[in-house]
């Protein structure tokens, strides 16, 4: 079974910085898919970022960009810019290739950002 | 387009109730899920399906059934409610990528806030 890991339960970081949330995890798989996702305190699920395993290439959405270590099975989300509104809990998921219902999520890093 | 619909946001329950909390999607997709998110943690699966006809168990089952009996709906019976089923739930939806891969995000409801006492 896969598991995913974030170590920092929490981060801070000051408005207009750059933060760096981090992701483990582990599988046997070989083609896999990871995603980042933010849960405000509204608690709406929204997609951040996602990254396919078979790509070499860093995923990037304007402020947000990842850095996927495949052999570390490493997947670090980066904040830049910060902003009041990225205040949040972020979650990392890992999804194997051919199940698109079936995701196994982190326990969660909440950032805050200081004004 | 309303997404996934998710009924009811809120409900308390006394122990040994049933319910059954309700979703509902209006993207066609074909893979429909239930996750359960207590304080503090993430997300973690109890059911899923991928498609019409078709569930299977994710991570934490046990206490809960489900069925699909269309693409549309997917809902969640707590059969004998305990206070350890007290948590947050939430259903969420997908369709595959091209060539039946899973690429394609998971679409949320906005949660059912569950309270057995």
């Amino acid at each position: 079974a896969q598991t995913v890991t974030q170590s920092q339960p929490e981060m801070s970081v000051q408005e207009a910085e750059t933060v760096t949330l981090s992701c483990t995890y582990d599988t046997s798989e070989s083609d896999y898919y990871l995603f980042w996702y933010k849960q405000p305190p509204s608690r709406q699920m929204i997609l951040v970022i996602r990254q396919e395993a078979y790509k070499q290439q860093n995923a990037t959405e304007n402020r947000f960009s990842v850095n996927f270590q495949k052999a570390a099975k490493s997947f670090s989300l980066k904040i830049s810019d910060s902003q009041l509104g990225d205040a949040a809990m972020y979650f990392c998921a890992y999804r194997s290739r051919t199940n698109a219902g079936k995701s196994t999520f982190g326990d969660g890093t909440t950032l805050t950002v200081k004004p | 387009n309303a997404g996934v619909t998710q009924t009811p946001k809120f409900q308390v329950l006394k122990t040994g109730q049933s319910m059954t909390l309700q979703c509902a999607q209006d993207m066609n997709h074909e893979y429909m899920s239930w996750y359960r998110q207590d304080p503090g943690m993430g997300l973690r699966l109890i059911h899923y399906s991928v498609g019409a006809g078709i569930t299977d168990q994710g991570e934490v089952p046990n206490g809960y059934n489900v069925s699909r009996s269309t693409t549309e709906d997917f809902p969640l019976r707590l059969l004998s409610a305990a206070p350890s089923q007290t948590s947050v739930y939430f259903c969420a939806s997908s369709r595959s990528g091209t060539g039946g891969v899973s690429n394609q995000p998971q679409h949320f409801g906005d949660g059912t806030r569950l309270s057995i006492l």
